[in-house]
């Protein structure tokens, strides 16, 4: 079985230009995740979609968004791209419902220079 | 206080060696638990799920006290490949995320 995949892999943009980061979750899977995490620091949850709606956000500025789309995969954008958004994009996929264990991809590694 | 505290280490231990972590929540309703292993530059991966009481796993295991509200993982026998950072996230209403452990096996 396929785990999560994410692409593009690593991703090096300048200060100001948009990211659009993307996740497929396990086949089966309705919940998917971002988080961010920055070089040495802990896991920084930034938003939460099932079932197409995002069903909750991290304390993160309004120019991170994302959307689900019908076939469960999803999408992050940052827009106006700051040098401190540089990190490590983590997505992660679970069933849902009672079942929370998350499964994550490899991530992204955004570089803003 | 946090609603998830972990000790952020690093603890230092001999290869063979019994290695013990806790991690605390505020949140009394927390209903499920879990423990990750986070290799460095790497996705974390799901070591442990604990719904009850606890959960062993080979070398692994999780222990879960309500009343003092705390888990614990414990890993007897420790490798050098269980040098890593150790995660524990606790479901409230939401997956709130420790900060970790981080763990180095010495041969």
């Amino acid at each position: 079985e396929a785990g999560v995949t994410q692409s593009p892999t690593h991703l090096i943009k300048t200060r100001g230009q948009q990211a659009t980061l993307r996740c497929s979750p396990i086949s089966g899977h309705t919940s998917v995740y971002w988080y961010q995490q920055a070089l040495g620091l802990g896991l920084q949850f930034l938003l939460w979609y099932d079932e197409g709606e995002e069903r909750n956000r991290g304390n993160f500025p309004p120019r991170f968004s994302g959307r689900q789309f019908p076939n469960y995969s999803s999408e992050l954008n940052v827009n106006a791209l700051e040098l401190e958004d540089s990190a490590l994009y983590l997505c992660a996929s679970s069933l849902g419902g009672l079942r929370d264990e998350q499964y994550f991809g490899p991530g992204t590694r955004l570089t803003v220079t | 206080r946090k609603e998830v505290e972990q000790d952020p280490g690093p603890f230092n231990v001999p290869e063979g060696a019994t290695v013990a972590f806790n991690c605390t929540y505020s949140n009394s309703a927390s209903q499920s638990f879990f423990w990750y292993r986070q290799d460095c530059r790497k996705e974390p991966k799901l070591l442990m799920s604990v719904y009850s009481s606890g959960n062993e796993d080979g070398r692994f295991t999780a222990q879960l006290n309500r009343a003092s509200q705390y888990i614990s993982l414990l890993i007897r026998d420790s490798k050098l490949s269980d040098s890593a950072t150790y995660l524990c996230v606790v479901k409230g209403y939401q997956l709130i995320w420790g900060a970790g452990t981080k763990l180095i096996i010495k041969p």
